[in-house]
């Protein structure tokens, strides 16, 4: 099966950095996603990691280390508006080919930011 | 906006009964995706279809179906419900190719399912 680990909450100060780790055990990996949920709202697609190293967009960066099974969401210069759960998922499949991978999901990370 | 499209948005219901929530996925999208969230709960992962075949199943309850149909849209079907039913019902698409551009994952605004 997949198993997806990720802090339950957090809490940082506005302008400051946060990290948010996620640890994956999956058989197939076939990449990882972050998406930024809203309370009651449908999840949005922030990043997508397939090979190792960081990927950077913005205020909001994603690292991938696929021996270590290991992600982290990196979000900058936080504001008000990044209070919200993050989710890891995880890209999976036992076969390769078109529509073979599924996504699991993280039970998410509730951030909260504070002025 | 996604370009995932669910109907309805909100449904209220009594116990026992039969419910049907429709999705329409992204244009050209091939894989549909359904998740069941719970209060204060993580996204589970019902089923998938590609191209109208069913590709996974995940924890999903015998009084539950789906299906896709040639058009690509896709309904979730929930019989025989429970209060412990209620809940935020999310469709998802995807291109379904193995590249980059079919990998990400859109989500519809879910539909909220209130069991009574």
């Amino acid at each position: 099966g997949q198993n997806i680990d990720q802090p339950t909450e957090m809490t940082a100060t506005e302008g400051a950095i946060v990290q948010i780790n996620c640890t994956y055990q999956t058989s197939g990996f076939n990449g990882l996603f972050w998406y930024q949920q809203h309370a009651g709202e449908a999840p949005t697609f922030l990043s997508y990691n397939v090979l190792d190293g960081l990927e950077e967009k913005g205020r909001f960066s994603s690292f991938l280390s696929r021996s270590k099974g290991y992600s982290y969401l990196l979000l900058k210069e936080l504001q008000m508006k990044d209070s919200a759960s993050y989710l890891c998922a995880v890209r999976w499949g036992l076969y390769s080919g078109a529509g073979s991978y599924q996504l699991t999901f993280g039970k998410g990370t509730k951030l909260s930011v504070i002025p | 906006d996604s370009g995932v499209t669910q109907t309805p948005k909100h449904l209220i219901t009594a116990t026992g009964q039969r419910v049907t929530l429709r999705c329409s996925p992204r244009s050209g999208d091939l894989s549909v995706y359904w998740y069941q969230q719970s209060l204060d709960q993580g996204l589970q992962f019902l089923i998938q279809y590609y191209n109208g075949e069913e590709r996974a199943k995940g924890n999903i309850l015998e009084r539950f179906s789906a299906q896709q149909f040639p058009d690509l849209h896709s309904e979730l079907n929930l019989s025989s419900l429970e209060l412990g039913d209620s809940a935020l019902y999310f469709c998802a698409s995807s291109g379904g190719s193995g590249g980059p551009s079919g990998n990400t994952i859109y989500f519809g605004e879910g539909s909220w399912l209130t069991v009574v």
